[in-house]
């Protein structure tokens, strides 16, 4: 079975600043998807950044960017500029290429960015 | 687009009740659909696995008869809470995968009050 583990249960930063925020995995595939998402008070999830873990280039999204380590099975997220909407829970997820795709979640990190 | 659309956003009803939540996909088709439950301050807990014109998959230890899912065409997946009491109150929410992206995309939630 899959297991997505962020070790960070709250981070904290000032606006303008850059934050990593950290996910591993365990897995067997060779074939997966991997994804960050964004859930703010609001409480609706926000797909942030996706990854394919076939491609060896990490991905960006304007301020959102991706450090893809398949070998160590890391998956951290880059936000630059951070700003106040940022601040929102931050799930890092799993899913394989094939079969079920169901998502498996990490434990979220909270993420406060303070003016 | 890939636009999820998830009613109602809040209930609030009485022990006894059963409750009906509906997910549409409004601008892609989705064979699959998924639904979570969410408690206060926790990641996302995969219920079911919605299949188009077949039975829904649940996870083990969600009861099959107390959250009754029905998908009966390619843009909608309903849940029905039956018999609700007061330890069902939690935070439901769907999701829908497209074939473009790959990507889970979430409805807003629905917040489950028991009384």
């Amino acid at each position: 079975a899959q297991t997505v583990t962020q070790s960070q249960p709250e981070m904290s930063v000032q606006e303008a600043e850059t934050v990593t925020l950290s996910c591993t995995y365990d897995t067997s595939e060779s074939n997966y998807y991997l994804f960050w998402y964004k859930q703010p008070p609001s409480r609706q999830m926000i797909l942030v950044i996706r990854q394919e873990a076939y491609k060896q280039q990490n991905a960006t999204e304007n301020r959102f960017s991706v450090n893809f380590q398949k070998a160590a099975k890391s998956f951290s997220l880059k936000i630059s500029d951070s700003q106040l909407g940022d601040t929102a829970m931050y799930f890092c997820a799993f899913m394989k290429g094939q079969g079920a795709q169901k998502l498996v979640f990490g434990q979220g990190t909270r993420l406060t960015i303070n003016p | 687009g890939a636009v999820v659309s998830q009613h109602p956003s809040r209930v609030i009803c009485k022990s006894g009740t059963s409750v009906k939540i509906e997910c549409r996909s409004l601008d892609f088709q989705a064979t699959t659909m998924f639904w979570y439950r969410q408690f206060p301050k926790q990641s996302l807990m995969l219920m079911a696995t919605s299949n188009e014109g077949s039975k829904a998959t649940y996870e083990q230890g969600v009861e099959k008869d107390k959250f009754l899912i029905n998908h009966a065409s390619l843009t909608l997946s309903t849940l029905t809470v039956t018999s609700a009491h007061p330890e069902d109150s939690s935070f439901y929410i769907c999701s829908a995968r497209t074939g473009s992206d790959g990507a889970q995309h979430f409805g807003d939630g629905t917040r489950l009050s028991i009384l």
